[in-house]
């Protein structure tokens, strides 16, 4: 099992709507949390990172932290077609390296 | 640009040679972590460096190696290369050896065997 799962998708989503993705992991360790998004062929790009459980906001952008229930959660409100592309949860327990989940791929359509 | 600079962007090599990867950190980083990215495999860390040092080792094969050198920048030295190999490579720079907000990543190289 890995500790870092996240649905592949591909999640398709018409302009406008809120795109909801989400992360689970079983490593307890984990303190750190972030998101990244990824156009194709180019680096992960950082969009927000997080060390509580809760909400934490940023334009149309909201991460959510449940460490009761390991699960991790990014909204994407007012989705655009430029939102398309690949979404990586990534989190990393004190000291240690960040973990990466599989991705999931966006497709926003006008 | 998001500062990292990685070289070459491509790479097409054949079975069981030799390649280096090179990476200039954000102006200010010290740290350097060097990630795989594979369809099958997702992103996985090979290794870091911090102020020259090895700080931590993830799953990295034996036939790579990895240095920092004094002005900070990194190579990854990939040997008897395999069609397995063929991958994105990523190398991705933080200010400290442990951050909170995550580090930022380069464009990559596109390593392809044949």
């Amino acid at each position: 099992q890995k500790e870092v799962e996240q649905d592949p998708g591909p999640l398709s989503v018409p302009e406008g709507a809120i795109v909801s993705l989400n992360c689970t992991y079983s490593n307890s360790a984990f303190q750190y949390f972030m998101w990244y998004r990824q156009y194709s062929r180019k680096g992960p790009e950082l969009l927000m990172y997080t060390y509580s459980s809760g909400n934490k906001e940023d334009g149309r952008f909201t991460a959510q932290v449940d460490k009761s229930s390991k699960y991790i959660s990014l909204f994407i409100r007012d989705s655009q077609p430029s939102d398309s592309a690949t979404y990586l949860c990534a989190m990393k327990a004190a000291g240690n390296k960040l973990t990466f989940g599989g991705g999931t791929r966006v497709l926003v359509k006008p | 640009d998001s500062g990292v600079t990685q070289t070459p962007k491509h790479l097409i090599t054949a079975t069981g040679q030799r390649v280096t990867l090179r990476c200039s950190p954000r102006s200010g980083d010290l740290s350097v972590y060097w990630y795989q990215q594979s369809l099958d495999q997702g992103l996985q860390f090979l290794i870091q460096y911090y102020n020259g040092e090895e700080r931590a080792k993830g799953n990295i094969l034996e036939r790579f190696s990895a240095q920092q050198f004094p002005d900070l920048h990194s190579e990854l030295n990939l040997s008897s290369l395999e069609l397995g190999d063929s991958a994105l490579y990523f190398c991705a720079s933080s200010a400290s050896s442990d951050p909170a907000e995550g580090y930022t990543f380069g464009s990559g190289t596109r390593l392809t065997v044949v």
